[in-house]
């Protein structure tokens, strides 16, 4: 156990609707960050959140954003999706953003139609 | 731009023998590296990390092997089972204090009984 839990596990959204993922971290990791991962590739770095706020970010369009609340739990939206936002997307946390262990959940599976 | 390869995308051995996945990464500045192992359905499992002021670094069944001069990190498993199947991918954290992990493409690896 990672202690790092997704919700939902899977969904089926349409084109142009929008899509709200959440994760819980471990206690006391102030750190998130989202990956997406598409069939038969590795994880992509999408964004980081620390203490609330984004501090870095991977080659992904402004719609998609995230928050991270004060309990560490945090929210990666998605705005006007499309049939490519088809993927897994992960949750990974950690006590902070210098290379300590990197736990990822289980995943949430994004369907676009 | 960065990148993580590795040079067998799938890797099949018998149960018992010992298993080693190799991995090439492009970033010369990377100062720490981890292992996943990913089964269907599920996220990435950690394994075992290695900062780049080791050469090798070994856990329960598991070593880790770092070449800095080549830029080759390698995954050994020893007494390889059947439940060592999955996906293994060898990430690359950027120096820059994010969470950013660079994924390669991943190795499947299959244990035959």
């Amino acid at each position: 156990e990672t202690g790092v839990t997704q919700s939902p596990t899977h969904l089926i959204k349409t084109r142009g609707q929008q899509v709200t993922l959440r994760c819980s971290s471990q206690s006391g990791h102030n750190t998130v960050s989202w990956y997406q991962q598409a069939l038969g590739q590795g994880p992509q770095f999408i964004f980081q959140y620390y203490r609330e706020e984004e501090n870095g970010r991977g080659n992904f369009p402004p719609r998609f954003s995230g928050l991270q609340f004060p309990n560490y739990s945090s929210e990666l939206n998605v705005n006007a999706l499309e049939l490519d936002d088809s993927a897994l997307y992960l949750c990974a946390s950690s006590i902070d953003g210098s290379g300590n262990t990197i736990y990822f959940g289980e995943g949430s599976w994004l369907t676009v139609v | 731009g960065e990148s993580v390869g590795l040079h067998l995308p799938t890797l099949s051995v018998q149960e018992g023998d010992n298993s080693i996945i190799n991995c090439a990464y492009s970033n010369s500045a990377s100062d720490y590296f981890i292992w996943y192992k990913q089964e269907s359905g599920k996220g990435p499992q950690f394994i075992i990390d290695i900062r780049s002021n080791m050469d090798k670094r070994q856990g329960q069944r598991v070593t880790v092997l770092l070449n800095k001069t080549v830029k080759h990190l390698s995954l050994q498993i020893a007494a390889t089972q059947p439940g060592d199947s999955a996906v293994y991918f060898c990430a690359e954290k950027s120096v820059t204090g994010f969470q950013k992990l660079v994924f390669g493409t991943g190795t499947r690896l299959l244990v035959s009984p």
